[in-house]
């Protein structure tokens, strides 16, 4: 089986920077995705890392390394509109499916 | 505009009257797929479609069925359905899988009575 575990809930302070980590354990791995996804609405994508090393999108990043089974989102800035859920999910080799995690709920603070 | 479509976005029905949500997607995307969220257990794959007439089981299958008739299209069917397929619902379609992810339809919330 695959196994993907994130914290449940996070709470940060507005303008502050935030990490929420990831680590997976799967029957091979072809990818992961990091997913945002406000109360009720669709997961949107943010992004995605096959290789190791980090990936700087504005002011989101994300982070894999491969040998450990683990990645984290980075949140710079941190605005209010960025309370929401994010979610880790990751490819399976030979699958063409996404795994998530139960997702991380993060609240931003004044 | 490019996007998944969803229909209804609100649902509630009775146990064991047969109810179909429709997906559709204007990407000419390859893949489909069909997830349930549910509070602390997250997205779980019901089932995906990699092309027209395949389909396959995801990790929850039991009690739905699909079909994938056309490209753009990719119904889930309730044949029966139970209280405890009282879920939001999401369709999502990808152009390779991998490196696009998924791009998800605005989600369908289910009450079975």
């Amino acid at each position: 089986g695959q196994n993907i575990d994130q914290p449940t809930e996070m709470t940060a302070t507005e303008g502050a920077i935030v990490q929420i980590n990831c680590t997976y354990q799967t029957s091979g791995f072809n990818g992961l995705f990091w997913y945002q996804q406000h109360a009720g609405e669709a997961p949107t994508f943010l992004s995605y890392n096959v290789l190791d090393g980090l990936e700087e999108k504005g002011r989101f990043s994300s982070f894999l390394s491969r040998s450990k089974g683990y990645s984290y989102l980075l949140l710079k800035e941190l605005q209010m509109k960025d309370s929401a859920s994010y979610l880790c999910a990751v490819i399976v080799t030979g699958a063409n499916n996404l795994f998530f995690g139960t997702g991380t709920r993060l609240t931003v603070i004044p | 505009e490019a996007q998944v479509t969803q229909n209804p976005r609100y649902l509630i029905t009775v146990t064991g009257k047969k109810l179909t949500v429709t997906c559709s997607q204007n990407m000419n995307h390859e893949y489909m797929s069909w997830y349930r969220q549910d509070p602390g257990l997250g997205l779980r794959q019901i089932y995906y479609s990699m092309n027209v007439e395949v389909t396959d089981k995801g990790d929850v299958p039991e009690g739905y069925k699909v079909s994938r008739k056309e490209k753009r299209n990719f119904p889930l069917i309730l044949e029966s359905p139970s209280p405890n397929q009282t879920s939001l619902y999401f369709c999502a379609s990808s152009l390779g899988g991998q490196r696009y992810g998924y791009t998800f339809g605005s989600g369908t919330r289910l009450t079975v009575v």
